[in-house]
């Protein structure tokens, strides 16, 4: 069975500090990791998707990677309007998506 | 572009009542999704459409149906709610024929079954 699990479950940053969020995961035949934003009362927006071991990608203030156990998100310089609830999810070969249960980011001015 | 539109935006149920949750997107996608989301859980997938005129149950599909009207829309029918069912719906739509592939959810309902 997939599993996905993201850490930490919350991060309470400065204005300023750069950090990164964890996804782990355990599936065979990884076909693709996505990244979401999800901000209170409102759906999930996309931001990334990863496709293979060593693959990056940039948006902003945030750099996505991926290794063949976990992905990170490295956000710099975060700013305020950053804070929100950052999804991870992955998908097998023939399968749906498999969401972790999220990192609820708080950047304070 | 709306995206992916849902209706109603909230709605509050008795136990044994029934409702439609309703969804629309206008990007053309082949495949339609729905999810529930709750607290400690995270999203997990109740039914999809991988092309117009198909269906397939998910993760949760268990007191739920659906109908692929059309290729815009689809929807999720509960018959007879129970207050397990409390949560919040998202419908999401993808480019692809396949059960995954990068989504474009919409806004979401909120359902409060008493």
């Amino acid at each position: 069975e997939d599993q996905v699990t993201q850490s930490p479950e919350a991060l309470r940053l400065q204005e300023g500090e750069s950090s990164s969020l964890n996804c782990s995961y355990t599936v065979s035949g990884l076909r693709g990791l996505f990244w979401y934003r999800q901000d209170p009362g409102k759906g999930p927006e996309f931001l990334f998707t990863l496709y293979s071991a060593g693959e990056e990608k940039e948006k902003e203030r945030l750099k996505a990677t991926l290794t063949k156990k976990e992905s990170f998100l490295h956000i710099t310089a975060p700013k305020p309007e950053d804070s929100a609830t950052y999804l991870c999810a992955v998908q097998t070969s023939g399968s749906r998506l498999t969401f972790g249960e999220g990192t609820q980011l708080t950047v304070n001015p | 572009n709306a995206g992916v539109t849902q209706t109603p935006k909230f709605q509050v149920l008795k136990t044994g009542q029934s409702m439609t949750l309703q969804c629309a997107q206008d990007m053309n996608h082949n495949s339609m999704y729905w999810y529930r989301q709750d607290p400690g859980m995270g999203l997990r997938l109740i039914y999809y459409s991988a092309s117009e005129g198909t269906t397939d149950k998910g993760e949760v599909p268990n007191g739920y149906n659906v109908s692929r009207l059309n290729k815009r829309e689809f929807s999720l029918r509960l018959e007879s709610a129970a207050p397990s069912q409390t949560s919040v719906y998202f419908c999401a739509s993808s480019p692809g024929t396949g059960a995954g592939g990068t989504q474009y959810f919409g806004p979401g309902t909120r359902l409060l079954v008493l």
